[in-house]
């Protein structure tokens, strides 16, 4: 069946150096969507994107969709403790009653120390 | 702010015991979904709800069942819980996406559910 993988599983980096995660798909996905969980809390959308090559900034974030609809990548310029979480990208697939369902990755966990 | 209520927040119970974990929201979403997920680490579908009498089994095997007589509510059912079923159930729900597969999900704070 279809599968998000996402890499790295954990990354460590200084406050102020930039963090990016990866997300890649077996098959080409209609849309991506980004969740953001901080630890003890619950996923939180963030972004989605729809267009081949698209991308978009929140502030520090920036989001990439690949030209091919199969890859992703979400990368944090300058890292604040505030950005510490697990971030999970997560694409649809078809269930087996014919609905969409979203599939997530393995999830990016952050760790920034001050 | 999204109205999807989980409760309870904690539940802390011994095996053999049977348990209800309950889910509502008030957006009038016709798709709900329960994922398991221990602390860290991924999600694990385990059901989804297209709406009412409408529920189909996740990625992951559960021993858990679940219902939907109410758009509003779906609650996730274990007849004999196991000390293998603790974990965090976080449950979600979403607007239908008319095949657009373009969804965002809205979760609950969870349940962390601890079996000893």
């Amino acid at each position: 069946g279809q599968q998000v993988m996402q890499i790295p599983q954990y990354q460590h980096v200084q406050e102020g150096e930039d963090f990016t995660t990866y997300c890649n798909s077996s098959t080409t996905l209609s849309n991506i969507q980004w969740y953001k969980q901080r630890p003890g809390g619950h996923p939180v959308f963030l972004i989605q994107l729809v267009k081949s090559g698209e991308v978009k900034k929140q502030k520090r974030l920036t989001f990439q969709f690949g030209e091919a609809k199969k890859n992703s990548s979400l990368h944090i310029t300058a890292t604040q403790t505030t950005d510490v979480g697990t971030y999970f990208c997560a694409g649809p697939t078809i269930s087996a009653g014919g609905y969409n369902k979203l599939i997530f990755g393995a999830g990016t966990r952050l760790a920034v120390h001050p | 702010e999204a109205d999807i209520y989980q409760t309870p927040r904690y539940l802390v119970i011994g095996t053999g015991k049977k348990i209800t974990l309950e889910c509502s929201q008030t957006m009038g979403h016709d798709k709900m979904y329960w994922y398991q997920q221990d602390p860290g680490m991924e999600l694990h579908l385990i059901h989804y709800s297209y709406g009412v009498n409408s529920t189909e089994k996740g990625d992951l095997s559960s021993e858990s069942t679940v219902s939907r007589i109410r758009t509003e509510h779906f609650p996730l059912t274990l007849e004999s819980a196991r000390p293998s079923h603790t974990s965090q159930y976080l449950c979600a729900s979403s607007p239908f996406d008319f095949g657009r597969g373009d969804e965002k999900l809205f979760f609950g704070s969870g349940t962390q559910l601890s079996v000893l």
